[in-house]
């Protein structure tokens, strides 16, 4: 079975603060895949990241970074110098492979709030 | 490019009641999936394709909902009757094999 925890249910910080999003996740799978995606209040889920279990690098795109570490099962995001456009809620998720395709298991999502 | 096209984008109806929602991939994508996310939660996978065959349905409520996938393309969720907690928003993804999954705006349902 497949878990996404993401103990965070709502952040709030002020405009250009960093903030951390974290995610935690048990598998049982050793190929496996990571997500992230972003739901701002329009509701479209927006992909962001996807990582293999076999890639622990860590990841830059702009403000936007990703920490990896398979010994503590985490896969953590950041964002750096937040904006008010940053306020969304922040979905972690899972998943095996199963004949070719993903089944993505989603935590319960973190709302982040930026304040200006 | 075309996005994962879903309709309607919000229905009320009375608890008993029958409803139909329509998703539209992204062209080209083997894979569709339904999710469905209840305010406050992160979405819950209801059924996936992969073109027209069903790869997990089982957290499908399979007493009162239904989902078909016509020649591997368009895909149907259908609820019947509706329940109370039913009430939540539908979404619809889509993905390449072995890819991200990209998703629709979501079917808002309420039931009342």
């Amino acid at each position: 079975a497949q878990k996404v925890t993401q103990a965070q249910t709502e952040i709030s910080v002020v405009e250009k603060e960093d903030v951390t999003l974290d995610c935690v996740y048990e598998t049982r799978d050793t190929t496996y895949y990571l997500f992230w995606y972003k739901q701002p209040p329009s509701g479209e889920l927006v992909f962001l990241i996807r990582r293999n279990s076999f890639d622990e690098q860590n990841e830059i795109s702009g403000r936007y970074s990703w920490n990896f570490q398979k010994s503590t099962s985490s896969f953590n995001f950041t964002i750096t110098a937040s904006q008010v456009v940053d306020s969304a809620v922040y979905f972690c998720a899972l998943s095996g492979e199963r004949g070719g395709s993903y089944i993505p298991t989603f935590g319960r999502g973190t709302s982040l709030i930026v304040h200006p | 490019e075309a996005g994962v096209a879903q309709s309607p984008r919000y229905k009320i109806i009375e608890k008993r009641q029958s409803v139909a929602f329509w998703c539209n991939p992204i062209s080209g994508h083997a894979t569709l999936y339904w999710y469905q996310q209840i305010l406050g939660q992160g979405p819950k996978l209801l059924i996936q394709f992969q073109n027209n065959g069903v790869v997990d349905d089982s957290q499908l409520p399979k007493d009162r909902f239904s989902a078909e996938r016509l020649k591997g393309v368009d895909s149907t969720l259908k609820i019947q009757p509706a329940k109370l907690e039913d009430s939540a928003v539908y979404l619809c993804a889509s993905s390449p094999l072995k890819g991200e999954l990209f998703f629709g705006e979501g079917s808002r349902l309420t039931v009342l």
